[in-house]
């Protein structure tokens, strides 16, 4: 297994430009999530998806869309980047279903953003 | 999810155990604990999870106290590669994939 593959490792974006993370994984979750950590500070999630046609806001949703067609695939999508958006954006995904080790949650290694 | 409260910074000597502790007095009957560790630049690595009794796997030991209110844990030969920052999580296992919030964790330096 891959685990949670996230491209690109490194952009750099203009202001206002668009582009969008890919996330995907093999494992066969439920669940995925995008999180956004800036430097020296803990993780802050931007959306999830419990499911294929699912998803909901985080706590820092604005400036981000999600869609999630498929189980394995939920890409994140700056629509007009801006310097705030400068970031580390991670990827994860879990089962819950699993049981004992239920809800343990996969992260992928990552992807720097930087808007100017 | 309950609320968790760790040190924000640590030192432990290599070889050494290194005990981190987490306070979590609001934590409910179905919710556990999870930690997780994110060394420098990489994505979070989950350690290990636990209810209510202690909990031992080949990364680390989780010790909760006997009214999960707080819990601590241990790496107990610490190397150089432990360096990173530690999260220690409270919710719920079964469902509900969403929410799940990192706080600032615990900055743990191993020095040679």
């Amino acid at each position: 297994n891959a685990g949670v593959t996230q491209t690109p490792k490194f952009r750099i974006l203009k202001i206002g430009q668009s582009m969008t993370l890919q996330c995907a994984q093999d494992m066969n979750h439920n669940y995925m999530y995008w999180y956004r950590q800036d430097p020296g500070m803990g993780l802050k999630l931007i959306y999830y998806s419990v499911g294929a046609g699912i998803t909901d806001k985080g706590e820092v949703p604005n400036g981000y869309n999600v869609s999630r067609s498929t189980t394995e695939d939920f890409p994140l999508r700056l629509e007009l980047a801006a310097p705030s958006q400068t970031s580390v954006y991670f990827c994860a995904s879990s089962n819950p279903g699993h049981w004992p080790s239920g809800n343990t949650i996969y992260f992928g290694e990552g992807s720097w953003l930087t808007v100017v | 999810d309950a609320k968790t409260t760790q040190p924000p910074s640590m030192d432990c000597a290599e070889g050494r155990a290194a005990n981190l502790p987490c306070n979590h007095s609001t934590i409910s009957g179905n919710e556990y604990v999870y930690w997780y560790r994110q060394i420098h630049s990489q994505g979070p690595q989950y350690i290990i999870h636990g209810l209510k009794n202690n909990e031992t796997n080949e990364m680390a030991s989780l010790i909760i106290t006997e009214d999960r209110k707080s819990s601590t844990l241990i790496l107990p030969h610490a190397t150089l590669r432990d360096t990173a920052v530690y999260y220690c999580i409270v919710r719920v296992a079964e469902t509900s994939g969403s929410r799940l919030t990192f706080g600032e964790g615990t900055q743990l330096t191993v020095n040679p």
